[in-house]
């Protein structure tokens, strides 16, 4: 099993903060996966990274992969309450491999 | 990307009894896959379905506890068998088709 740990585990910040939710492993992924979960629903994938030092936008948010590929982060800017729910990383692993490890998970909750 | 309908999206039961949750995909998908998550943490993966042969199980998790089926490429089934209180989780099934993953909307179980 390949771990990875995200930080921290809970955030609760004010509207309009940025923050930056980690992604840690000393494996190393194919590719990387960040999803958001809302209670009730399954996780919904909003970026996949495959180069090492990838960076991706995606409106507010920002998504890099780490150089050795072990590692990311997301970022966003002036949060918004509808940027609240549950934060996962999820990487692949080997080229060809199909299953996805998930990281421990980061709950947001931004208040407005 | 694929839908999932998932079912049922919860129940209770008593232990020593199982229960079949079923995943029914609106396309074709390559891989699907079964997971576990407690309320508000990450999810485990608990096997890949693969169609018409044997699942591909994790390390902790067994056939004769969470048999799956997989007759063809838009369905899938786990059955979670004899179960106890220590069993009540969320269960999420997955299907990719080589790029991004979709998820059903989980079924919450309870064992009493």
């Amino acid at each position: 099993t390949q771990l990875l740990e995200q930080s921290p585990q809970f955030l609760s910040i004010q509207e309009g903060e940025n923050l930056t939710v980690y992604c840690n492993s000393s494996s190393v992924f194919s590719s990387l996966q960040w999803y958001r979960q809302e209670p009730g629903e399954g996780p919904v994938l909003l970026v996949t990274v495959v180069t090492g030092g990838e960076v991706k936008k995606l409106k507010r948010l920002t998504f890099q992969f780490g150089d050795a590929r072990k590692d990311s982060s997301l970022h966003i800017t002036a949060a918004q309450p509808g940027d609240t729910g549950l934060y996962l990383c999820a990487g692949r692993g080997q080229t060809g491999a199909n299953n996805l490890f998930f990281g421990t998970g980061t709950r947001l909750t931004v208040i407005p | 990307s694929a839908v999932i309908s998932q079912k049922p999206s919860r129940d209770i039961c008593q232990r020593g009894t199982s229960l079949t949750i079923q995943c029914q995909v609106d396309s074709q998908v390559t891989m699907m896959f079964w997971y576990r998550q407690q309320p508000g943490q990450s999810l485990t993966l608990i096997a890949t379905a693969n169609q018409g042969s044997e699942a591909t199980y994790e390390s902790g998790f067994v056939i004769d506890k969470f048999p799956i089926s997989r007759p063809n490429l838009t369905f899938s089934t786990l059955t979670v068998s004899n179960m106890s209180p220590e069993d009540s989780s969320i269960y999420l099934c997955s299907g990719n088709n080589g790029g991004g993953y979709t998820f059903g909307s989980g079924t919450r179980l309870t064992v009493v």
